[in-house]
């Protein structure tokens, strides 16, 4: 069966600090991969999603930028963390041909 | 861009009661898929029920169900005998079906409170 990991599940960090958010699926290939955040109390915003290694779709830039150096592995990371990023993060799958998405569990960030 | 719109920020429903939750998106696509997704305070993200929008049959789950209007891109979400463990937030969501790359948007969410 397939899985998702999401680590860490929470993260404290100062401002101006680099950031590394780290999701892996397992039991499929060739997912397509997500990156949402979550503010407190409001709805899901796209940040990026991936179709494949190496192809990342930017829907909010900003200060956040995303990878996939695998076909089951996306990392989300910045430079320089602002306190606007502080949120929570949730990374999510979906299989090639299937509909529904499936999330992991989230990661808390707090940028202080 | 595609776009999910929930206009009522939260709900409220007696226990054993129905209440339904709004959703309307706007899109060019014709095939495309609607979701109803469930967060409780765990902040998991459980599938209620989903739509794919080429059936023109409502879809069901046990006591939720849909109301799809494909014409007015409106997507309800019903639920009936209202228990305490549906108090959650609920988010409607869009995915889109194109070239097998398909990208999933969320609205902002209605928080239901069920009052025993």
């Amino acid at each position: 069966s397939q899985t998702i990991h999401q680590w860490p599940a929470t993260l404290v960090q100062p401002v101006g600090s680099p950031l590394s958010l780290e999701c892996t699926v397992e039991g499929t290939s060739n997912p397509n991969l997500y990156w949402y955040r979550q503010a407190a109390g409001r709805g899901l915003q796209l940040l990026f999603y991936s179709v494949g290694i190496g192809q990342i779709s930017s829907e909010v830039p900003q200060n956040l930028s995303a990878s996939r150096p695998q076909d089951r592995q996306f990392i989300l990371s910045s430079k320089k963390l602002l306190l606007s990023d502080s949120g929570f993060y949730l990374c999510a799958w979906t299989p090639t041909g299937d509909t529904e998405a499936f999330f992991g569990q989230g990661t808390r960030l707090t940028v202080v | 861009a595609q776009t999910v719109t929930q206009s009522q920020p939260e709900m409220s429903v007696q226990e054993a009661e129905t209440v339904t939750l709004s959703c309307t998106y706007d899109t060019s696509e014709s095939d495309y898929y609607l979701f109803w997704y469930k967060q409780p305070p765990s902040r998991q993200m459980i599938l209620v029920i989903r739509q794919e929008a080429y059936k023109q049959q409502n879809a069901t789950e046990n006591r939720f169900s849909v109301n799809f209007q494909k014409a007015a891109k409106s997507f309800s979400l019903k639920i009936s005998d209202s228990q305490l463990g549906d108090a959650a937030m609920y988010f409607c969501a869009y995915r889109r079906w194109v070239n097998n790359n398909n990208d999933m948007r969320f609205g902002a969410g209605t928080r239901l409170t069920v009052k025993p």
